[in-house]
Protein backbone atom coordinates (compact mmCIF):
# COMPACT_ATOMS: atom_id res chain seq x y z
CA UNK A 1 0.00 0.00 0.00
CA UNK A 2 1.27 3.54 -0.92
CA UNK A 3 1.22 5.71 1.97
CA UNK A 4 0.58 9.52 1.56
CA UNK A 5 2.16 12.08 3.84
CA UNK A 6 0.60 15.72 3.87
CA UNK A 7 2.17 18.68 5.35
CA UNK A 8 1.77 21.11 7.03
CA UNK A 9 -1.19 19.21 8.82
CA UNK A 10 -2.36 23.28 9.49
CA UNK A 11 -1.70 26.14 7.41
CA UNK A 12 -2.70 29.61 8.58
CA UNK A 13 -2.68 32.51 5.52
CA UNK A 14 -4.31 36.09 5.13
CA UNK A 15 -6.40 36.18 2.34
CA UNK A 16 -4.31 37.50 -0.99
CA UNK A 17 -1.55 35.47 -0.15
CA UNK A 18 0.18 32.53 -1.17
CA UNK A 19 -0.57 29.14 -0.03
CA UNK A 20 1.91 26.03 -0.41
CA UNK A 21 0.76 22.66 0.53
CA UNK A 22 2.95 19.27 -0.27
CA UNK A 23 2.42 15.54 -0.29
CA UNK A 24 4.72 12.90 -0.24
CA UNK A 25 4.55 9.42 -1.61
CA UNK A 26 6.14 5.99 0.17
CA UNK A 27 6.94 5.21 -3.18
CA UNK A 28 6.61 6.74 -6.49
CA UNK A 29 3.53 7.34 -8.18
CA UNK A 30 4.77 9.09 -11.27
CA UNK A 31 2.12 11.23 -11.92
CA UNK A 32 -0.57 9.74 -10.55
CA UNK A 33 -1.87 12.24 -8.29
CA UNK A 34 -5.29 13.98 -7.61
CA UNK A 35 -5.97 16.96 -5.09
CA UNK A 36 -9.01 17.80 -3.83
CA UNK A 37 -10.77 20.50 -1.71
CA UNK A 38 -13.10 19.98 1.12
CA UNK A 39 -15.50 22.34 3.30
CA UNK A 40 -17.17 21.80 6.08
CA UNK A 41 -20.20 19.57 5.69
CA UNK A 42 -19.71 19.12 1.87
CA UNK A 43 -18.30 16.58 -0.51
CA UNK A 44 -15.02 16.85 -1.64
CA UNK A 45 -14.42 18.59 -4.96
CA UNK A 46 -11.73 17.71 -7.58
CA UNK A 47 -8.94 19.92 -8.04
CA UNK A 48 -6.11 19.04 -9.93
CA UNK A 49 -5.22 15.39 -11.60
CA UNK A 50 -2.16 14.38 -13.25
CA UNK A 51 -0.22 16.31 -10.84
CA UNK A 52 -0.76 19.21 -12.57
CA UNK A 53 -4.09 19.26 -14.82
CA UNK A 54 -7.14 21.14 -13.16
CA UNK A 55 -10.49 19.77 -12.96
CA UNK A 56 -13.60 21.04 -15.02
CA UNK A 57 -14.08 25.30 -13.60
CA UNK A 58 -11.21 25.16 -11.47
CA UNK A 59 -9.82 28.92 -11.23
CA UNK A 60 -6.41 29.25 -12.58
CA UNK A 61 -5.17 30.45 -8.88
CA UNK A 62 -4.79 26.36 -8.10
CA UNK A 63 -1.76 24.59 -9.56
CA UNK A 64 0.01 21.47 -8.76
CA UNK A 65 3.54 20.57 -9.78
CA UNK A 66 5.53 17.30 -9.15
CA UNK A 67 6.41 14.13 -9.77
CA UNK A 68 7.55 10.87 -8.18
CA UNK A 69 7.10 11.16 -4.47
CA UNK A 70 7.16 14.72 -3.83
CA UNK A 71 4.32 16.63 -4.93
CA UNK A 72 2.76 20.16 -4.21
CA UNK A 73 -0.68 22.55 -4.16
CA UNK A 74 -0.06 26.30 -4.93
CA UNK A 75 -3.21 28.23 -4.15
CA UNK A 76 -2.30 31.92 -5.80
CA UNK A 77 -3.76 35.08 -3.71
CA UNK A 78 -6.68 33.06 -1.76
CA UNK A 79 -9.65 34.07 -1.75
CA UNK A 80 -12.46 33.23 1.44
CA UNK A 81 -13.74 30.52 -0.26
CA UNK A 82 -10.62 28.77 -0.47
CA UNK A 83 -10.49 27.88 3.43
CA UNK A 84 -10.51 24.32 3.53
CA UNK A 85 -9.20 20.98 4.25
CA UNK A 86 -7.18 19.68 1.06
CA UNK A 87 -6.30 16.05 0.59
CA UNK A 88 -4.16 14.55 -1.88
CA UNK A 89 -4.57 10.68 -3.56
CA UNK A 90 -2.64 8.80 -5.58
CA UNK A 91 -3.91 6.20 -8.31
CA UNK A 92 -0.74 4.75 -9.73
CA UNK A 93 -1.33 1.20 -7.33
CA UNK A 94 -4.33 0.20 -6.46
CA UNK A 95 -6.23 -0.90 -4.29
CA UNK A 96 -6.21 0.64 -2.46
CA UNK A 97 -6.61 3.88 -3.60
CA UNK A 98 -4.81 5.87 -0.91
CA UNK A 99 -5.43 9.73 0.38
CA UNK A 100 -3.16 11.45 2.60
CA UNK A 101 -4.50 13.11 5.82
CA UNK A 102 -5.12 16.28 4.38
CA UNK A 103 -4.22 19.76 5.06
CA UNK A 104 -6.22 22.61 6.64
CA UNK A 105 -6.29 25.82 5.38
CA UNK A 106 -7.70 28.44 7.90
CA UNK A 107 -7.29 32.04 7.95
CA UNK B 1 -25.79 18.04 -14.84
CA UNK B 2 -23.69 15.14 -13.32
CA UNK B 3 -25.79 14.27 -10.26
CA UNK B 4 -24.62 11.53 -7.30
CA UNK B 5 -27.68 11.11 -4.49
CA UNK B 6 -26.63 8.72 -1.83
CA UNK B 7 -29.34 6.57 0.36
CA UNK B 8 -29.58 4.04 3.02
CA UNK B 9 -27.51 5.38 5.93
CA UNK B 10 -28.80 5.52 9.73
CA UNK B 11 -27.85 4.09 12.91
CA UNK B 12 -27.70 0.28 13.53
CA UNK B 13 -26.30 -2.09 15.90
CA UNK B 14 -23.21 -3.78 16.00
CA UNK B 15 -23.52 -6.93 13.38
CA UNK B 16 -26.62 -5.81 11.54
CA UNK B 17 -26.70 -4.66 7.86
CA UNK B 18 -27.47 -1.85 5.48
CA UNK B 19 -27.47 -1.42 1.79
CA UNK B 20 -26.20 1.64 0.28
CA UNK B 21 -27.60 3.39 -2.73
CA UNK B 22 -26.45 5.78 -5.41
CA UNK B 23 -28.65 7.02 -7.89
CA UNK B 24 -27.27 9.00 -10.91
CA UNK B 25 -28.02 11.05 -13.39
CA UNK B 26 -26.83 13.52 -16.33
CA UNK B 27 -24.27 11.10 -18.06
CA UNK B 28 -24.34 8.05 -19.74
CA UNK B 29 -23.98 5.58 -16.37
CA UNK B 30 -22.82 2.47 -18.37
CA UNK B 31 -19.84 4.55 -19.47
CA UNK B 32 -18.36 4.65 -15.31
CA UNK B 33 -16.72 3.21 -13.25
CA UNK B 34 -17.82 3.94 -9.01
CA UNK B 35 -16.40 4.60 -5.98
CA UNK B 36 -17.30 4.38 -2.49
CA UNK B 37 -15.52 6.52 -0.48
CA UNK B 38 -15.97 6.96 3.62
CA UNK B 39 -15.15 9.65 6.27
CA UNK B 40 -15.21 8.81 9.72
CA UNK B 41 -16.30 11.76 12.26
CA UNK B 42 -13.49 14.52 12.23
CA UNK B 43 -11.30 12.21 9.79
CA UNK B 44 -10.32 12.38 6.99
CA UNK B 45 -10.77 10.35 3.60
CA UNK B 46 -11.05 6.61 3.57
CA UNK B 47 -11.45 4.40 0.02
CA UNK B 48 -13.77 1.68 0.83
CA UNK B 49 -15.19 -0.01 -2.70
CA UNK B 50 -14.70 0.30 -6.67
CA UNK B 51 -17.14 -1.08 -9.41
CA UNK B 52 -16.00 -0.96 -13.08
CA UNK B 53 -17.95 -0.12 -15.78
CA UNK B 54 -19.26 -3.33 -17.04
CA UNK B 55 -19.53 -4.62 -13.05
CA UNK B 56 -16.81 -7.37 -14.06
CA UNK B 57 -14.32 -6.18 -12.07
CA UNK B 58 -14.81 -4.96 -7.73
CA UNK B 59 -12.20 -4.06 -5.67
CA UNK B 60 -12.33 -3.74 -1.89
CA UNK B 61 -10.22 -1.90 1.06
CA UNK B 62 -8.59 -4.25 3.20
CA UNK B 63 -10.47 -3.73 6.02
CA UNK B 64 -13.92 -4.59 4.53
CA UNK B 65 -13.59 -7.50 2.52
CA UNK B 66 -15.96 -10.28 3.35
CA UNK B 67 -18.41 -7.99 4.47
CA UNK B 68 -18.94 -5.03 1.94
CA UNK B 69 -19.83 -5.97 -1.07
CA UNK B 70 -20.59 -3.69 -4.17
CA UNK B 71 -23.28 -3.99 -7.41
CA UNK B 72 -24.63 -1.82 -9.87
CA UNK B 73 -28.00 -1.95 -11.77
CA UNK B 74 -27.26 0.05 -15.00
CA UNK B 75 -31.49 -0.32 -15.45
CA UNK B 76 -31.69 1.83 -12.64
CA UNK B 77 -28.49 4.02 -12.96
CA UNK B 78 -27.77 2.54 -9.49
CA UNK B 79 -24.84 1.39 -7.59
CA UNK B 80 -25.20 -0.17 -4.40
CA UNK B 81 -22.88 -1.06 -1.24
CA UNK B 82 -24.16 -3.73 1.03
CA UNK B 83 -22.80 -3.48 4.19
CA UNK B 84 -22.77 -6.26 6.68
CA UNK B 85 -21.55 -7.77 10.26
CA UNK B 86 -21.09 -3.70 10.73
CA UNK B 87 -19.17 -2.34 12.74
CA UNK B 88 -18.65 0.98 15.23
CA UNK B 89 -15.49 1.87 13.29
CA UNK B 90 -17.43 1.91 10.27
CA UNK B 91 -19.33 4.58 11.56
CA UNK B 92 -19.15 7.64 8.81
CA UNK B 93 -20.60 9.13 6.26
CA UNK B 94 -20.46 7.24 3.11
CA UNK B 95 -19.56 9.19 -0.46
CA UNK B 96 -20.31 8.05 -3.88
CA UNK B 97 -18.00 9.29 -6.10
CA UNK B 98 -17.40 8.75 -10.54
CA UNK B 99 -14.47 6.93 -11.74
CA UNK B 100 -12.74 9.99 -13.78
CA UNK B 101 -12.17 6.90 -16.27
CA UNK B 102 -9.40 6.77 -19.03
CA UNK B 103 -6.86 5.64 -16.55
CA UNK B 104 -7.40 8.32 -14.26
CA UNK B 105 -8.62 6.50 -10.87
CA UNK B 106 -9.90 10.01 -9.21
CA UNK B 107 -13.00 10.95 -8.01
CA UNK B 108 -14.54 13.52 -10.31
CA UNK B 109 -18.31 14.07 -8.82
CA UNK B 110 -19.26 13.22 -5.75
CA UNK B 111 -23.03 12.55 -3.99
CA UNK B 112 -23.25 14.61 -0.94
CA UNK B 113 -22.93 11.41 1.43
CA UNK B 114 -25.27 9.25 3.16
CA UNK B 115 -24.40 8.96 7.11
CA UNK B 116 -23.96 5.23 8.92
CA UNK B 117 -23.84 5.00 12.86
CA UNK B 118 -22.87 1.87 14.13
CA UNK B 119 -23.81 1.73 17.52
CA UNK B 120 -25.32 -0.50 20.76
Amino acid sequence: EIVMTQSPVTLSVSPGERATLSCRASQSVRYDLAWYQQKPGQAPRLLIYGASTRATGIPARFSGSGSGTEFTLTINSLQSEDFAVYYCQQYKNWPPLTFGGGTKVEI
Amino acid sequence: QVQLVESGGGVVQPGRSLRLSCAASGFTFTTYGFHWVRQAPGKGLDWVAFISDDGSNKYFTASVKGRFSISRDNSKNTVYLQVDSLRTGDTAVYFCARDGGDGFNVFDYWGQGTRVTVSS
